[in-house]
């Protein structure tokens, strides 16, 4: 099936500091990528859209200059923490979303691992 | 915007037994229903879809129903095993927009 790799997998920063997480589609080309945020025994929330070559649509209550999302090819997204906080100590995972590949339909969604963030 | 309610929260069956689990939404232009297996610690994994042009779709043990009048959708699990211990997540979206989930459901099978 479709292959999504996210990287790195667990990372630990210090309070200010950015963090940059990648997103890629290994097998596909991903029309569109989304990024989530999960907490622990929860849901998973959309933090934002991000289509190829056009800036990100993120949702109500997400500061976009805090997560900044670059969607530079089909095949790569990338999250980037800014000045991070504890409180942006989280599991955030992505997803890539391509067109019928394979017949398989478009409307899929592929997971990528997730990044474990801890912020000190 | 789309709002996607799941229950139960928890469920525990024993092996063997059969699991249920029920989604609502509410936007009545969603056209697509996935369903995810997410096991701790790992990334949700599609199990099964179903789209607003069928009313039910099986594979093996796993079954999805899709009411679109009542805007409810079902996942079935039968002869369930251990392994399908997990939390279960239903999702509903229009079209490639990105997916709405609901809160999920921990799933417990007991030997």
């Amino acid at each position: 099936g479709a292959v999504v790799s996210q990287h790195p997998s667990r990372v630990i920063c210090k309070s200010g500091t950015s963090v940059k997480i990648e997103c890629r589609s290994l097998d596909f080309q991903a029309t569109t990528m989304f990024w989530y945020r999960q907490f622990p025994k929860k849901s998973l929330m959309l933090m934002a859209t991000s289509n190829e070559g056009s800036k990100a649509t993120y949702e109500q209550g997400v500061e976009k200059d805090k997560f900044l999302i670059n969607h530079a090819s089909l095949t790569l997204s990338t999250l980037t923490v800014t000045s991070a906080h504890p409180e942006d100590s989280s599991f955030y995972i992505c997803s890539a979303q391509g067109g019928g590949r394979r017949g398989r339909s478009s409307y899929e969604q592929y997971f990528g691992p997730g990044t474990r963030l801890t912020v000190t | 915007g789309e709002n996607v309610e799941q229950h139960p929260s928890t469920l525990s069956v024993q092996e063997g037994d059969s699991a249920v689990i029920k989604c609502t939404y509410s936007d009545s232009a969603s056209n697509y229903f996935p369903w995810y297996k997410q096991e701790l610690g790992k990334r949700p994994q599609l199990i099964i879809d179903i789209r607003s042009n069928v009313g039910e779709k099986k594979d093996q043990r796993i079954a999805v129903t899709l009411n679109k009048t009542a805007k409810h959708f079902s996942l079935h699990i039968t002869e369930t095993q251990p392994e399908d211990s997990a939390v279960y997540f239903c999702a509903a979206t229009n079209s490639g927009y990105a997916l709405n989930f609901g809160k999920g459901t921990s799933l417990l099978v007991t030997p």
